[in-house]
């Protein structure tokens, strides 16, 4: 079974400055998807970033950006010029569908980023 | 306005008390699914539907039952609810498995 693990359960990050978020997954297949979705406290799930395997080019969106490193298994999440609006918890999330009718589509527990004024 | 709309957003019921959670897409996705969020813990899939008529298990299925008769609607039916099913529950919906999930609002469930 695939996991994702979120080794950071708490993180605190200042204004402006800039932070990274670790996730890393357990994973024996070569084609998948991943995601960092945002959970503000208004309990909405916001996709923050999506990144395919198949892909070596790191995905980015205005200030939000991975490190995907296909062999060690790592997606981390860099927010750059952390604004208060960042503060959340923030889930990683791996997915991968077979055209057999199985998938497998797994969260991480989810980090919760504290943005200090 | 394409949006996952869940219903109730809040529900306090009690142990044994038959109850439904609805789940309405309106993207024409193929793709939709139930999650339960506890502390600690993430989210945590209950079950999946790939189409019409086609539902399957995720992680945590015991107590849970689903339906997809319609594309658009996926309800949620906790048939005998019990405590340990007070949790925050998410319905998710998606054209494919490997596009960005729409999530609805979130339904908090409490079970006395």
């Amino acid at each position: 079974a695939q996991t994702v693990t979120q080794s950071q359960p708490e993180m605190s990050v200042q204004e402006a400055e800039t932070v990274t978020l670790s996730c890393t997954y357990d994973t024996s297949e070569s084609d998948y998807y991943l995601f960092w979705y945002k959970q503000p406290p208004s309990r909405q799930m916001i996709l923050v970033i999506r990144q395919e395997a198949y892909k070596q080019q790191n995905a980015t969106e205005n200030r939000f950006s991975v490190n995907f490193q296909k062999a060690a298994k790592s997606f981390s999440l860099k927010i750059s010029d952390s604004q208060l609006g960042d503060a959340a918890m923030y889930f990683c999330a791996y997915s991968k569908y077979s055209g057999a009718g199985s998938y497998q589509l797994t969260f991480g527990k989810g980090t919760k980023l504290s943005v200090i004024p | 306005e394409a949006q996952v709309t869940q219903n109730p957003r809040y529900l306090i019921t009690v142990t044994g008390k038959k109850l439904t959670v609805t789940c309405s897409q309106n993207m024409n996705h193929e793709y939709m699914s139930w999650y339960r969020q506890d502390p600690g813990l993430g989210l945590r899939q209950i079950y999946y539907s790939m189409n019409v008529e086609v539902t399957d298990k995720g992680d945590v299925p015991e107590g849970y039952k689903v339906s997809r008769k319609e594309k658009r609607n996926f309800p949620l039916i906790l048939e005998s609810p019990s405590p340990n099913q007070t949790s925050l529950y998410f319905c998710a919906s998606s054209y494919r498995l490997n596009q960005p999930q729409h999530f609805g609002d979130g339904t908090r469930l409490s079970i006395l």
